[in-house]
């Protein structure tokens, strides 16, 4: 089965910053999708961005961007000019047959 | 868009009962839908994958015998935790979509709250 790898538990940046989540899966795949989500204490799984892992482009969407290496296996999150609303846990997930999630990084945003 | 509703969203049941969440499509067919259990401050885990007309699989460790996943229509998914026990209480999530190899946005239902006494 897929694992996907999230090495940072907690990162903290100060608002208007940057900020870079990794992630890390394995797989034999050659066809499958990748995603980060965002849980807020709602608990609600909100979708931040998705990569098609036949696609070369690196997926952007406003102030959020990836770093799709596919030879790597790596999917880091960039967040750029970081907002207090962005304060969360973020969830990197790897689809193939079913989607499975990493472990989490929650990120705080300082004012 | 696209919405998955999950009921209920508390719900607190006493030992040896049972329990049924209901996760719902509401505006497309739910060929695939997941099931996961997320404990507090931590990650979700997978506990079955439920396609439309087929018997639910069930991810290593997860006692299918007690949590039971229906999916008779491509709008509904069931679990019904069977013989409730305290360490059954968690927060359980939904997911659908309509085609997952294809590459088909994936929706979350809004989650439910499962407490046990």
């Amino acid at each position: 089965a897929q694992t996907v790898t999230q090495s940072q538990p907690e990162m903290s940046v100060q608002e208007a910053e940057t900020v870079t989540l990794s992630c890390t899966y394995d797989t034999s795949e050659n066809n499958y999708y990748l995603f980060w989500y965002k849980q807020p204490p709602s608990r609600q799984m909100i979708l931040v961005i998705r990569q098609e892992a036949y696609k070369q482009q690196n997926a952007t969407e406003n102030r959020f961007s990836v770093n799709f290496q596919k030879a790597a296996k790596s999917f880091s999150l960039k967040i750029s000019d970081s907002q207090l609303g962005d304060t969360a846990m973020y969830f990197c997930a790897f689809m193939r047959n079913d989607m499975r999630f990493g472990a989490g990084t929650r990120l705080t945003v300082k004012p | 868009g696209a919405v998955v509703s999950q009921h209920p969203s508390w719900v607190i049941c006493k030992s040896g009962t049972s329990v049924k969440i209901e996760c719902r499509s509401l505006d497309f067919q739910a060929t695939t839908m997941f099931w996961y259990r997320q404990f507090p401050k931590q990650s979700l885990m997978l506990m079955a994958t439920s396609n439309e007309g087929s018997k639910a699989t069930y991810e290593q460790g997860v006692e299918k015998d007690k949590f039971l996943i229906n999916h008779a229509s491509l709008t509904l998914s069931t679990l019904t935790v069977t013989s409730a026990h305290p360490e059954d209480s968690s927060f359980y999530i939904c997911s659908a979509s309509s085609g997952v190899r294809s590459g088909n946005t994936i929706y979350f239902g809004e989650g439910s709250w499962l407490t046990v006494v």
